[in-house]
């Protein structure tokens, strides 16, 4: 089966520094989409990105956040200055359509320090 | 707003036993019903779904009835094994919405 791949596993960053979590979606894919889980908590959604913009974006998805997709296979979250409650575990995930199946990638375990 | 709470885990089975995960949810409308399943080290993959009341969901032995009157979806197995140990999490989605609603996930271990 098709997979979504998430670099770095683990990172690990200073409060205050730019972070950036990189993900190659599933080729054909067209929806792009951020979730993470602080320890503890429910999976919260971020951010979902189709056609090169930002479709839709939770009260969490602030203006240290930010989506990319620089190039026909990346698909990239930047956290501007990171803060020590940005420390979760986040998911990239993609569909090919708007109510398909999400395929998840294994995430990125990011701790502030 | 829209919420999906399951039971705390975790939860620690013995193989071959009865599995029961709990999850509610709260919602303004009719959303469709979702269990992922994460096996360590991977990503969340789609278990199973149901789309509307009184649906059943199933997949390798899973099994999860859309309730609507109890704002249900919980998920069951009649025989667990150790290939089960993973965190299950349960969520919602409405159509033709690109977000789905998660709960908090449930730690599963089976015991040989």
């Amino acid at each position: 089966e098709p997979e979504v791949t998430q670099t770095p596993s683990h990172q690990v960053t200073q409060m205050g520094q730019e972070v950036i979590l990189r993900c190659v979606p599933i080729s054909n894919h067209l929806y792009f989409y951020w979730y993470r889980q602080i320890l503890g908590q429910k999976v919260e959604f971020l951010v979902s990105f189709y056609n090169n913009e930002i479709s839709e974006k939770s009260e969490i998805f602030d203006d240290q956040f930010s989506v990319e997709r620089p190039d026909g296979s990346n698909f990239t979250l930047k956290i501007r200055s990171t803060k020590l409650e940005d420390s979760a575990m986040y998911f990239c995930a993609s569909s090919g359509e708007v109510g398909e199946k999400l395929f998840f990638g294994s995430g990125t375990q990011l701790s502030v320090l | 707003g829209n919420s999906v709470t399951q039971m705390e885990g975790p939860v620690t089975l013995s193989e071959e036993a009865f599995l029961t995960i709990n999850c509610t949810y709260t919602a303004t409308g009719y959303p469709s019903l979702f269990w992922y399943v994460q096996y360590p080290g991977e990503g969340l993959q789609l278990l199973l779904k149901a789309t509307k009341a009184d649906d059943k969901g199933s997949n390798k032995g899973f099994e999860a009835t859309y309730r609507k009157e109890t704002t249900s979806f919980h998920l069951e197995k009649g025989s667990v094994q150790v290939s089960d140990s993973a965190v299950y999490f349960c969520a919602l989605r409405f159509q033709g919405a690109q977000k789905l609603v998660f709960g908090q996930g449930t730690r599963l271990t089976i015991n040989p």
